[in-house]
């Protein structure tokens, strides 16, 4: 069975540090690779979509940055945190075609 | 721009009180409808996917109807344990791999 592996659970960083969330996907292969941050008070915001190793498109113009070193490797990053940047970000995988997300666990970010 | 509104936000039901969420959506060509749950500090969670307009799910006390404007998810009987977020989301055929959500609606069961 396919499972979802994001990490760490939560993460408070300073102000102008760098972040790196991984989210990795056992049981498939060449799947849609996504991340999502979900604000207070507001719905789900695509940040990043990836349909194969190194191919990302981004949704959002934004203090972050994302990577597909391996076929089922996601990464998350940023080079200066924004108290802005604050919020749960959500790791999703797919498979190709029709169907919905499977959703990792997420990580509760807090900028200070 | 595809557009998912969910209504009501909030909504408090005693157990045993049957109500519908409602998930009203516009998109160019909907190539699926999806109600996940998200219970608090966690990820979605997949329910139901419709496809198209007269489709109808079912899960223990969940039912998820479909129209062409809009989807309802129904809860018969709700048990305290039903108590989270419900979220509706689509993909349209101006995508093929993107799904616009809805901001949820936070469903309270009092014992």
């Amino acid at each position: 069975s396919q499972t979802i592996h994001q990490w760490p659970a939560t993460l408070v960083q300073p102000v102008g540090s760098p972040l790196s969330l991984e989210c990795t996907v056992e049981g498939t292969s060449n799947p849609n690779l996504y991340w999502y941050r979900q604000a207070a008070g507001r719905g789900l915001q695509l940040l990043f979509y990836s349909v194969g190793i190194g191919q990302i498109s981004s949704e959002v113009p934004q203090n972050l940055s994302a990577s597909r070193p391996q076929d089922r490797q996601f990464i998350l990053s940023s080079k200066k945190l924004l108290l802005s940047d604050s919020g749960f970000y959500l790791c999703a995988w797919s498979v190709k075609g029709p169907g919905g997300y499977t959703f990792g666990s997420g990580t509760r970010l807090t900028v200070v | 721009e595809d557009q998912v509104t969910q209504s009501p936000e909030a909504l408090r039901l005693q157990e045993g009180e049957s109500s519908s969420l409602n998930c009203s959506y516009t998109v160019s060509g909907l190539r699926g409808l999806f109600w996940y749950r998200q219970d608090p500090g966690k990820g979605p969670e997949f329910l139901f996917t419709l496809y198209s307009a007269g489709e109808e799910k079912e899960k223990e006390r969940l039912k998820a109807t479909l129209t062409k404007k809009e989807s309802f998810l129904h809860i018969t009987a709700p048990k305290p344990e039903d108590s989270a977020t419900y979220l509706c989301a689509v993909r349209s055929g101006g995508s093929n791999y993107k799904l616009t959500f809805g901001k949820g609606t936070l469903l309270t069961v009092n014992p």
